[in-house]
């Protein structure tokens, strides 16, 4: 099976400061590897996925991620955030070839941007 | 417009009583999946189906129960069996069942269960 480590709960940031989102993973086999973002009391909405080719994967809202198989990581980073952008943030991680799509999901890093 | 609609989005209940969440899909997706969320918990899946007229267990399957007898409609009780029920209940679909594939969930907007 594969497990996620999102190594912070909260990350307060000011505004239009960069901000670096920590997600480490565990699998015996190749992966695929998603960010998704939670606004309150709603569903999650994909944010960025990173499948295969190009290890730096972007958003259309300015976030990238970059995967790292040596260190098994998957961070998630935006250069200036907006306040807009707080929100709880959940790296997940499925095995390629898995059965039926099963995502296995950090525990969430709740992301505040401050004025 | 496609998409997954979760209902009801709140709920009260009290303790002993058995409550029915409702998830409907119009995506045409094989796979549906149950998630429940509790704050510093991250999702933990409670019950997915592949395919009509099957499903599986996820990791915290005790005191719930799903039935898929249509591809659209995937709905999960939670029975008085379930020793701690409140929390943020998350449905999610997919398009792709078993073999290969990209493993992006859709979600709802999810329902929340406060229990008295």
């Amino acid at each position: 099976a594969q497990s996620v480590t999102q190594l912070d709960s909260q990350v307060p940031v000011f505004e239009e400061a960069p901000v670096e989102l920590r997600c480490n993973y565990s699998s015996s086999v190749s992966v695929y590897l998603f960010w998704y973002v939670q606004y309150p009391n709603q569903g999650l909405q994909l944010l960025l996925k990173y499948l295969s080719g190009s290890t730096l994967v972007e958003s259309i809202n300015g976030f990238e991620a970059e995967f790292n198989k040596s260190q098994t990581s998957f961070h998630l980073r935006k250069p200036s955030v907006h306040i807009s952008d707080t929100a709880e943030y959940f790296c997940a991680v499925t095995a390629i070839y898995n059965q039926g799509g099963k995502l296995f999901f950090g525990q969430g890093t709740e992301l505040s941007v401050k004025p | 417009d496609g998409g997954i609609t979760q209902s009801p989005k709140y709920l009260f209940r009290k303790e002993g009583q058995n409550v029915t969440l409702s998830c409907e899909q119009n995506l045409n997706h094989d796979a549906m999946y149950w998630y429940r969320q509790d704050p510093g918990q991250g999702l933990r899946l409670i019950y997915y189906s592949q395919i009509v007229n099957d499903f599986q267990k996820g990791d915290i399957a005790e005191g719930y129960s799903v039935s898929r007898e249509k591809k659209e409609s995937f709905p999960l009780t939670v029975t008085s069996a379930q020793k701690n029920p409140t929390a943020f209940y998350l449905c999610a679909s997919s398009p792709t069942s078993g073999g290969p594939g990209t493993g992006e969930l859709f979600f709802g907007e999810g329902s929340r269960l406060t229990v008295l």
